[in-house]
């Protein structure tokens, strides 16, 4: 079984603090990619990644950044959290686009910015 | 870049009765059309996918349609049960050069009731 785990389930930060979220997936997979979700807004890609040191932007990058120094790491990092940020931000990775292009989350991590 | 809308938002139907969400998408370069699965408090899962070159494709209860010429495509649950209530979600594929995204939709909350 896939497994694509995430560093921390629930997270309480303050505005302006700078926050690491960490995702972890144990299948070799290329693709990595970083969303939030809100309520009535979906899954919105915020980045995702197709290989180490490589990053694409998705639909809502602004505030946000990522990093990719191993295969299977892909952080994401709030620079500076703000309020508007508090939202459920799941992970997941994939194997290359061809012939399959399967995600696999991982649980999310629920962070709200005081 | 690609836009996907899902209807409807919320879906309540009486247990056995059929179940349709539809979503169009805007990118005819789009190729592959999965719908993730999220129950409460738990990740989204695949639960059936299709691709561009093929019209439906049938996994016991559910079902997906494909229409390319108009841009939409639909899922289909026969004989709801309880256990079918979540959160649906359609996407299409984001393609840029270096690799493969997915867009989602923003969901629809099906409610089953017995």
């Amino acid at each position: 079984d896939v497994k694509v785990t995430q560093s921390s389930r629930y997270l309480v930060k303050r505005t302006g603090e700078k926050v690491f979220l960490e995702c972890v997936q144990d299948m070799d997979h290329e693709n990595m990619f970083w969303y939030r979700q809100d309520p009535g807004l979906g899954l919105r890609l915020i980045y995702f990644s197709y290989d180490v040191k490589m990053k694409e932007k998705g639909d809502i990058p602004e505030g946000y950044s990522v990093s990719r120094e191993k295969k299977e790491r892909f952080s994401l990092i709030l620079e500076s959290a703000s309020t508007n940020q508090t939202s459920m931000y799941l992970c997941a990775s994939g194997p290359p686009s061809v012939p399959y292009n399967e995600q696999f989350f991982g649980p999310g991590t629920r962070l709200t910015v005081l | 870049g690609e836009n996907v809308e899902q209807h409807p938002s919320t879906l309540s139907v009486q247990e056995g009765d059929s179940a349709v969400i539809k979503c169009t998408y805007s990118d005819s370069a789009s190729n592959y059309f999965p719908w993730y699965k999220q129950e409460l408090g738990k990740r989204p899962q695949l639960i059936i996918d299709i691709r561009s070159n093929v019209g439906e494709k049938k996994d016991q209860r559910i079902a997906v349609t494909l229409n390319k010429t108009a841009k939409h495509f639909s899922l289909h649950i026969t004989e709801t049960q309880p256990e079918d209530s979540a959160v649906y979600f359609c996407a299409a594929t984001l393609a840029n050069q270096a690799g493969t995204a997915l867009i989602f939709g923003k969901g629809t909350t099906l409610s089953v009731s017995s």
